[in-house]
């Protein structure tokens, strides 16, 4: 049983374009989410994250949105860069319990 | 400061061999994991230790055995290793502001 969905394998977007990328999740325990970036032939590095008493977060370039009745979360990317082209994971952990549950990774692409 | 480095970085085996992924971190963490990827499956939680001396499983813990040696030090086995444990093994630590996952460069292990 997955619980944090990503549906959408890849995406395409044109440079300077907004990119939306979304995770959805079935556990409602989950009070912490996370996206990370991840590079071929590189480990996943940290992105951005927030919190369930929060519904947005923003960090430059990157927007997390929270839905918590939907339970759903998106990151906003603007504008879009070749730079972004990479894989993007959601993550969703429970608090106090340590443990980050993944989804599957979107592919992003960013088209110059 | 190396912050989380896996050795080794490749590795082949036949059906039935053993081996351990080793893991370390530099940046005085508590806690640290040990994940898979596989495509379209994202990352999948193997094992994990929310701090010395304690291990817990994750998503997929079956065929692998842990060690928490040390602070620093978190080792991945593999018994006696099958095909289907064909994949690439990721270690990540976490800072105790419980706010993102360092993570290293990955093994790439094929079992053959």
């Amino acid at each position: 049983d997955q619980q944090v969905k990503q549906n959408s394998p890849s995406l395409s977007v044109q440079e300077g374009r907004i990119s939306i990328l979304n995770c959805d999740y079935t556990n409602s325990m989950f009070d912490y989410f996370l996206w990370y970036k991840k590079y071929p032939a590189e480990g996943p590095t940290f992105l951005i994250s927030i919190s369930s008493i929060k519904d947005k977060n923003e960090d430059g370039r990157f927007t997390v949105f929270l839905n918590k009745s939907a339970k759903h979360l998106s990151l906003h990317i603007v504008p879009s860069q070749p730079g972004d082209s990479a894989v993007y994971f959601c993550a969703a952990s429970g608090s106090g319990t340590y443990k980050y549950i993944f989804g599957t990774g979107t592919r992003l692409k960013v088209l110059a | 400061n190396a912050g989380v480095t896996q050795t080794p970085k490749f590795q082949v085996l036949k059906t039935g061999q053993s081996m351990t992924l080793q893991c370390a971190q530099d940046m005085n963490h508590n806690s640290m994991y040990w994940y898979r990827q596989d495509p379209g499956m994202g990352l999948r939680l193997i094992y994990y230790s929310a701090s010395e001396g304690t291990t817990d499983k994750g998503e997929v813990p079956n065929g692998y055995n842990v060690s928490r040696l040390n602070k620093r030090e978190f080792s991945l086995r593999l018994e006696s290793a099958a095909p289907s444990q064909t994949s690439v093994y990721f270690c990540a630590s976490i800072s105790s502001s419980y706010n993102e996952q360092f993570f290293g460069p990955g093994t790439r292990l094929t079992v053959l």
